[in-house]
């Protein structure tokens, strides 16, 4: 298996544009996680799905952010309308529960929002 | 729900001394602490983790000892080498297969 792959791996956008990052676990995972990096908070859990349903989206920062995962093998985040304050790494990661140990990162979207 | 915090937030050590990074959690019913390592502009990689049942585990040079009673768990390099260098960081289970990082440690390791 590739691992999970993410797309882009770099955007550039301007303020108020709409953002859609991507993500393709790792096939048979039943879990994908979305974090967010920066140097200030760190990696924050935004939300995760265990077999495509969100189970828990506590840590979307607000409205503007939208997960979905229509499938087993691909899920979005997306931003809009989008502020410079979103600029980090967004990694979306996968795993077969935690009860079997590891979660596997992908490579990172690095977003920054003008 | 869960809260983890990890010290320090920056390490510097001579190379083929020890380097050790602590946590707090916060949630007694966290039962599994995995350590992630990542270097520079890279993913997070899982080095090793520990659950509840254990109070150390080791794999080479690196160890992590867990003290239920205290709420906390740490990480232990030894014999540090410069590819050691890079931001580790600690988590904890925040129930329903979740995982709450620290703010993590980025160790710097002098030839």
């Amino acid at each position: 298996d590739a691992g999970v792959i993410q797309s882009p791996r770099h955007e550039v956008t301007e303020m108020g544009q709409e953002v859609t990052l991507r993500c393709k676990p790792i096939s048979g995972h039943d879990y994908l996680f979305w974090y967010r990096q920066t140097m200030m908070r760190g990696l924050e859990l935004l939300i995760y799905f265990n077999n495509n349903v969100p189970i828990d989206d506590s840590g979307m920062p607000e409205d503007r952010f939208s997960a979905k995962m229509p499938n087993a093998s691909f899920s979005t985040l997306k931003i809009q309308p989008s502020e410079p304050r979103d600029s980090a790494v967004y990694f979306c990661a996968s795993s077969a529960g935690l009860g079997t140990g590891e979660l596997f990162f992908g490579e990172g979207s690095r977003l920054t929002v003008l | 729900g869960e809260n983890v915090e990890q010290h320090p937030s920056t390490l510097s050590v001579q190379e083929g001394d020890s380097a050790v990074i602590k946590c707090t959690y916060s949630d007694s019913a966290s039962n599994y602490f995995p350590w992630y390592k990542q270097e520079l502009g890279k993913r997070p990689q899982l080095i090793i983790d520990i659950r509840s049942n254990v109070g150390e585990k080791k794999d080479q040079r690196i160890a992590v000892t867990l003290n239920k009673t205290a709420k906390h768990f740490s990480l232990h390099i030894t014999e540090t080498q410069p590819e050691d260098s890079a931001v580790y960081f600690c988590a904890a289970d925040g129930g329903y297969n979740k995982l709450i990082f620290g703010a993590g440690t980025r160790l710097a390791v002098h030839p």
